[in-house]
């Protein structure tokens, strides 16, 4: 199965500054079928981008996905406090399906 | 609204059985296969097992094959997760999740997850 390795574990930024999340994987994603979501305590995971570029509805633009292979990034151009939150990837090429263990955004 | 809700989860022995359940609403659950993942604390997300729209095809990771049964009700809008001969290495929050696809071995990412049901295992 496809391991996905994702860094940096916790990301401490301010709002308004610049986040760049990893996600590696043990071999090729086929397709580039690889999605990120959002996931806040309490609540339901939320679909940001899938196909490793592509947003899902209502998401804004400031979420940017990008990558092919082995490597991709999740990029939160401008932080809002609503953005702060536990990111994860997902492998969709291959079964099973597998994830990554997330990165933290945190308010530094 | 659209959510997927969760339930059925609770403190159970080792050896026992459990059954979760998960109901839909907002979207035509017929339409689409519909998944299981759970999360072990402190760890990452892991596939369960998944389940086609007509309760064609359908599958399991490895660590559950053999113990656990997924299956739906699609006249009530539900999907279920039968669990047995449970261990403590099953104590996770349980989650439920759409597959953008109607078979699930199709292979698609999942774009609506509920909220999750805890299910502990322990003596």
């Amino acid at each position: 199965e496809i391991v996905l390795t994702q860094s940096p574990g916790t990301l401490s930024l301010f709002p308004g500054e610049r986040a760049a999340l990893s996600c590696r994987a043990s071999q090729s994603v086929s397709s580039s079928f690889l999605a990120w979501f959002q996931h806040k305590p309490g609540q339901a995971p939320r679909v940001l981008i899938y196909g490793a570029s592509r947003r899902a509805s209502g998401i804004p633009d400031r979420f940017t996905g990008s990558g092919s292979g082995t490597d991709f990034t999740l990029t939160i151009s401008r932080l809002e406090l609503e953005d702060f939150a536990v990111y994860f990837c997902q492998q969709y090429g291959s079964s099973p399906w597998t994830f990554g263990q997330g990165t933290k955004v945190e308010i530094k | 609204e659209v959510q997927l809700v969760e339930s059925g989860g609770g403190l159970v022995q080792p050896g026992r059985s459990l059954r979760l359940s998960c109901v839909a609403s907002g979207f035509t659950f017929g339409d689409y296969a519909m998944h299981w993942v759970r999360q072990a604390p402190g760890k990452g997300l892991e596939w369960v097992s998944g389940i086609s729209r007509n309760s064609g095809r359908i599958g399991y990771a490895d660590s559950v094959q053999g113990r656990f049964t997924i299956s739906r009700d699609n006249a009530k809008n539900s999907l279920y997760l039968q669990m047995n001969s449970l261990r403590a290495e099953d104590t996770a929050l349980y989650y439920c999740a759409k597959d953008i696809y109607s078979d699930y071995d199709l292979l698609g990412y999942f774009d609506l997850w509920g909220r999750g049901t805890l299910v502990t295992v322990s003596s």
